[in-house]
């Protein structure tokens, strides 16, 4: 089944305390991206990745790393979380070329709470 | 201001209405315009994209984009109980690569 997946689901922890969220894709999809869902504001996009080792910011960087070691791979990384981090994080990812390139696939979210 | 402004509603019709949703934007650069459903505790999904101006119809669906207007709409007819959710409006610049999302309206369709 294609799928995009991400662990963990739901998280709390700790002002301070380092947190990956992983995300993974099966579907060899070259772009993937991360966001960041608040209450209204939307979905408001963190980091994208056009393929392996090639990574830019989105709209709301700053807090955040990223890496793409791996194709299907996409961790995104909270180096010292702060409660403005709390929040529901989706991973996406898409074909970058041809008439695919429109499909984004959503994971299922990360609820992440930070104290 | 934001890049995209969507009305989060609660918008609440009976069963087999026929629903408009709405974004407006203010950057004449996008050139990509997506609508996406979410329902809850779900990521959103892909319903209808559009390049540039124009109509798109997909079977009860339909995507309108008004760039001299700076307005995209998405229409719902025989509206279901099954298309409760929370509709997102996005859209991306020539290189498709950074999406600017709406707050998303929440759309609750009585059987």
């Amino acid at each position: 089944e294609a799928q995009v997946t991400q662990n963990p689901r739901y998280l709390i922890t700790v002002t301070g305390k380092k947190l990956t969220v992983t995300c993974s894709q099966n579907m060899n999809h070259e772009y993937m991206s991360w966001y960041r869902q608040d209450p209204g504001l939307g979905l408001r996009q963190i980091y994208y990745s056009m393929n392996v080792e090639v990574t830019d910011k989105g709209d709301v960087p700053e807090g955040y790393k990223v890496s793409r070691k791996e194709k299907r791979n996409f961790p995104l990384i909270l180096e010292s979380p702060s409660p403005n981090q709390t929040s529901l994080y989706f991973c996406a990812s898409r074909f970058s070329s041809g008439s695919r390139q429109e499909t984004q696939y959503f994971g299922p979210g990360t609820r992440l709470l930070v104290l | 201001q934001k890049e995209v402004e969507q009305d989060p509603g609660p918008l609440s019709v009976p069963e087999g209405a026929i629903v408009s949703l709405n974004c407006t934007y203010s950057n004449s650069a996008f050139q990509y315009f997506m609508w996406y459903r979410q329902y809850s505790r779900k990521g959103p999904e892909l319903l209808m994209y559009t390049y540039s101006s124009g109509n798109k119809e997909d079977g009860r669906f339909t995507a309108q984009v008004d760039k001299s207007s700076k307005y995209i709409s998405l229409f719902i007819r025989d509206s279901q109980p099954s298309d409760s959710a929370t509709y997102l409006c996005a859209m991306g610049g020539y290189n498709f690569n950074k999406f600017y999302f709406g707050s998303g309206t929440k759309l609750n369709v009585k059987p």
